[in-house]
């Protein structure tokens, strides 16, 4: 069936490093999520994406934190010099409409930041 | 403030025992309270969505269910395979989710 598949599926850094994830999301949905989700199962909304333009950056820590989806490419989020604090799963979802209707979710990529 | 509390944080029952998870939401601009399902080591699973109180949805051994402040997850005679994270996540207008913090049910057979 159709998924979102996010890579890699672990991903782990030295403080300091630079943490790079990916999502594809599925063919023909035009909205991409990026939800961090930390201990005790907190989500924390990221970032939305309809095509390549920028729908909603209100959860974005923006001083390390950036994303992107352009065309023909995987969705990615980068992380410049990771903290500890940044060791989450991080999950992206794809949607056809607006609003949070018909989210698919990936597997998440866990990042481990040491 | 916008908030969405789930209870209990975690839920063992006997395999045939039923019992109901809640989650109440104080959200402005709600679109939707959506429950999820999510297994160790993957995504979300979209199980039901209801947009207004009174709306009851089931699925298999699941049923939902919403009022103005709160949403049940009534789960009959569960079974071993039922043992996952429940979520329950509330749409708001700007275009994403407010997540509570999950339910871990396991069911012992």
């Amino acid at each position: 069936g159709e998924e979102v598949a996010q890579t890699p599926k672990h991903l782990v850094r030295g403080e300091g490093q630079k943490a790079k994830l990916y999502c594809a999301p599925i063919k023909g949905h035009s909205y991409v999520f990026w939800y961090q989700q930390v201990l005790k199962n907190e989500f924390k909304f990221l970032i939305s994406f309809q095509n390549e333009n920028v729908f909603d950056e209100t959860g974005m820590p923006k001083e390390r934190f950036s994303a992107k989806c352009l065309p023909n490419s995987p969705c990615s989020l980068e992380i410049q010099a990771t903290k500890l604090e940044d060791s989450a799963v991080y999950f992206c979802a794809s949607s056809s409409l607006m609003g949070t209707w018909g989210y698919t979710f990936g597997s998440g990529t866990r990042l481990t930041v040491v | 403030e916008d908030q969405v509390t789930q209870s209990p944080e975690a839920l063992r029952l006997q395999e045939g025992e039923s019992s109901s998870l809640n989650c109440s939401y104080t959200v402005s601009g709600l679109r939707g309270l959506f429950w999820y399902r999510q297994d160790p080591g993957k995504g979300p699973e979209f199980l039901f969505t209801l947009y207004s109180a009174g709306e009851e949805k089931e699925k298999e051994r699941l049923k939902a269910t919403l009022t103005k402040k709160e949403s049940f997850l009534h789960i009959t005679a569960p079974k071993p395979e039922d043992s996952a994270t429940y979520l329950c996540a509330v749409g708001h207008t700007g275009n994403q989710f407010y997540f509570g913090t999950g339910t871990s049910l396991t069911v012992i057979p």
